[in-house]
């Protein structure tokens, strides 16, 4: 069974920062893996999206890299701003029993003090 | 801009109370999920359906039941609400593999 563990569970960094966090899975037969925000009470934003095939993508400010043979993928966040306090959420999409198997990390809660 | 749309942000109801959360995408997705996330427990899938009237349970089906008569629209059902039933409710929907997901806003739904 997929596992996906996130580390660190929290983070807190002074403004201006540049950071990385975590995401590791246990099984390298995957389809994706998506990086997720969510804000306090709200929904999941889909941040990036790499594909198996990938190695890494950018959006802004932010990049993902993927390592499928070792299992590990991280979140490069630049310049960090007091917008970027949230939790971050990674999901490996992968083959399962049936037609689905999306498993989630438990996230890491980031802090960015301005 | 492609959406997920939950009906209600949030709703409060009595124990016994039959609740419906409503969901549509506008994304014409073949998939669609309803989870519910909670603290120190993250998300857990509920229902999830590949095809319109077609369901399949997820890791918590109990106490739960789902209705897809169109491909755009996912509907939850509580039958008799409970208030350990009480919780952030995430609807979501993907075109198949490799697509990725998108999630809408949430429901925070609270029984009483």
């Amino acid at each position: 069974k997929q596992e996906v563990t996130q580390i660190p569970a929290a983070l807190s960094v002074p403004e201006g920062e540049n950071l990385v966090l975590n995401c590791s899975f246990t099984d390298s037969a995957i389809y994706n893996l998506q990086w997720f925000r969510q804000d306090p009470g709200k929904g999941l934003t889909s941040l990036l999206l790499i594909q198996s095939s990938q190695r890494e993508q950018t959006s802004g400010r932010l990049n993902a890299s993927l390592d499928k043979s070792s299992g590990r993928s991280t979140l490069y966040i630049a310049a960090s701003q007091p917008g970027d306090s949230a939790t971050y959420l990674c999901a490996v999409d992968a083959p399962g029993a049936g037609s689905y198997q999306l498993t989630f990390g438990k996230g890491t809660k980031l802090s960015v003090i301005p | 801009d492609v959406k997920v749309t939950q009906s209600s942000r949030y709703l409060v109801k009595r124990t016994g109370e039959k609740v419906f959360l409503e969901c549509v995408q506008d994304m014409d997705h073949e998939n669609m999920f309803w989870y519910r996330q909670d603290p120190g427990l993250g998300l857990r899938l509920i229902y999830f359906s590949y095809d319109v009237k077609m369901k399949e349970k997820g890791d918590i089906p109990e106490g739960y039941s789902v209705s897809r008569e169109k491909k755009e629209r996912f509907s939850l059902i509580l039958e008799s609400a409970s208030t350990n039933q009480t919780s952030m409710y995430l609807c979501a929907s993907s075109s198949g593999q490799g697509g990725g997901y998108t999630f809408g806003s949430g429901t925070r739904l609270t029984v009483v």
